[in-house]
This record gives structure tokens, C-alpha cells and sequence, in this order.
């Protein structure tokens, strides 16, 4: 079965790190692209970063800087390494895979979501 | 940056309505256009990719049309488990992903 479990979550202070993982099952992260969307609570949704299959990282501007994708081939799993947190940053964050047909990126599989707080 | 608007933002309908739902670009995306379906709690879940094409196991009564700058999502017979929010995804600009605002979708 193609899945992918989100952890890492939790309360943080503003200014702390946090580090979700993102495991897949069914399928390889290294193949394939992935990215990662929020939703701050109430709102809609935000896509947050996307790492390619060749390592090429992208990043929304209200994150560059602050926040890191990566993966381990070894383990099946994509990361997401955020620094210096706000309180803004405050949301669910799934992680989700791109499938590409036509030539056109959707996100066809998404994690159940993982929640991060930022408050002091 | 692409700004994607839905509309409405909101509608109330019954069991059986048709309903429609519209997302305008901001510039031309030819069909780079999704669709997604957010229950309360869950994670979102792909309906239609590039306009039109339905995703796999997604019941028929969802369509997408739409190229250019006007998209639109209908159901043709609304039905229970239907009730939720969507939302329309832009992925023209590599690799900048826009979302719409959402559009809930709430029991009459």
C-alpha cells in the first residue's frame, strides 16, 4: 500500500528547530518528487517546499532561509528541518508526493499530517 | 507570484444538487490546474489533475473543466460524503505552488 506517515511535531518555542519526518511505504522518496504543504489553523492551504528527484529544493518565500528539505534513501523518508520558528509557522504540515502525468505535477498521495505549535 | 481565486467562497446546497465551483488564475496556466477535497481533520485528497482528468478511484460525478485563467469543478449530484472544502492548485510555475482560498461546501 502507497503511504506516508508524518512525525515530529509538537510545541516549540519561537526561535526553536524542529525536524519532521516523513516515512513512505509502497513506493521510493528518492524517485520521486516531493513536497511539503501546511495549513495554519482556520486557513487554507500553503505549499511550503518541493525536493526533486535530482536534489534540486525549492522553497516558499515565507520559509527560504529558515527551513531545509532533505531525504534519506536509506531509511525511505523525506525531512523537513525548520529553524528559527515563529509563531506564524504555527500549523498541520503534510508531506505529499508529486505525480507527474502530462507533463503536470499533482500531489497525489498526502500524509495524514503532523502538527506544529509555536508559542512561548 | 500566481494568485488563484475561488468562488464562492462558500454555498450551501442539498443531497443530489448540481453543484459548480469556480478558480481563476492570475495569468494564463494553460492546464497545469488541480483539484483537491479537504474533510475536516484529514489530510487533502487529489480529485482531478490538469483540468480534467479524474484521479483514480475518484467517483465519476466530479468533472474539471477549464483552460487559460478559468477553471471550474462541478458535481453532478452532490452527495453526503461530498460535503467539505475544495480547493484549486496552480502547478504552472515550477516550482511555486499556489493554492486557492478554498471553497466549503455545507449541507442546505
Amino acid at each position: 500500500e502507497v503511504q506516508l506517515v508524518e512525525s515530529g511535531g509538537g510545541l516549540i518555542q519561537p526561535g526553536g528547530s524542529l525536524r519532521l519526518s516523513c516515512a513512505a511505504s509502497g513506493f521510493t522518496v528518492s524517485s520521486n518528487y516531493m513536497s511539503w504543504v501546511r495549513q495554519a489553523p482556520g486557513k487554507g492551504l500553503e505549499w511550503v517546499s518541493i525536493i526533486f528527484s535530482g536534489d534540486d529544493t525549492y522553497y516558499a518565500d515565507s520559509v527560504k532561509g529558515r527551513f531545509s528539505i532533505s531525504r534519506d534513501n536509506s531509511k525511505n523518508t523525506l525531512y523537513l528541518q525548520m529553524n528559527s520558528l515563529r509563531a506564524e509557522d504555527t500549523a498541520v504540515y503534510y508531506c505529499a508526493r508529486e505525480s507527474s502525468r502530462f507533463g503536470e505535477l499533482s500531489m497525489d498521495v498526502w500524509g495524514q499530517g503532523t502538527t506544529v505549535t509555536v508559542s512561548s | 507570484d500566481i494568485q488563484m481565486t475561488q468562488s464562492p467562497s462558500s454555498l450551501s446546497a442539498s443531497v443530489g444538487d448540481r453543484v459548480t465551483i469556480t478558480c481563476r488564475a492570475s495569468q494564463s496556466i494553460s492546464t497545469y490546474l488541480n483539484w483537491y477535497q479537504q474533510k475536516p481533520g484529514k489530510a487533502p485528497k487529489l480529485l482531478i489533475y490538469a483540468a480534467s482528468s479524474l484521479q483514480s478511484g475518484v467517483p465519476s460525478r466530479f468533472s474539471g473543466s477549464g483552460s487559460g485563467t478559468d477553471f471550474t469543478l462541478t458535481i453532478s449530484s452532490l452527495q453526503p460524503g461530498d460535503f467539505a472544502t475544495y480547493y484549486c492548485q496552480q502547478s504552472y510555475i515550477t516550482p511555486t505552488w499556489t493554492f486557492g482560498q478554498g471553497t466549503k461546501v455545507e449541507i442546505k
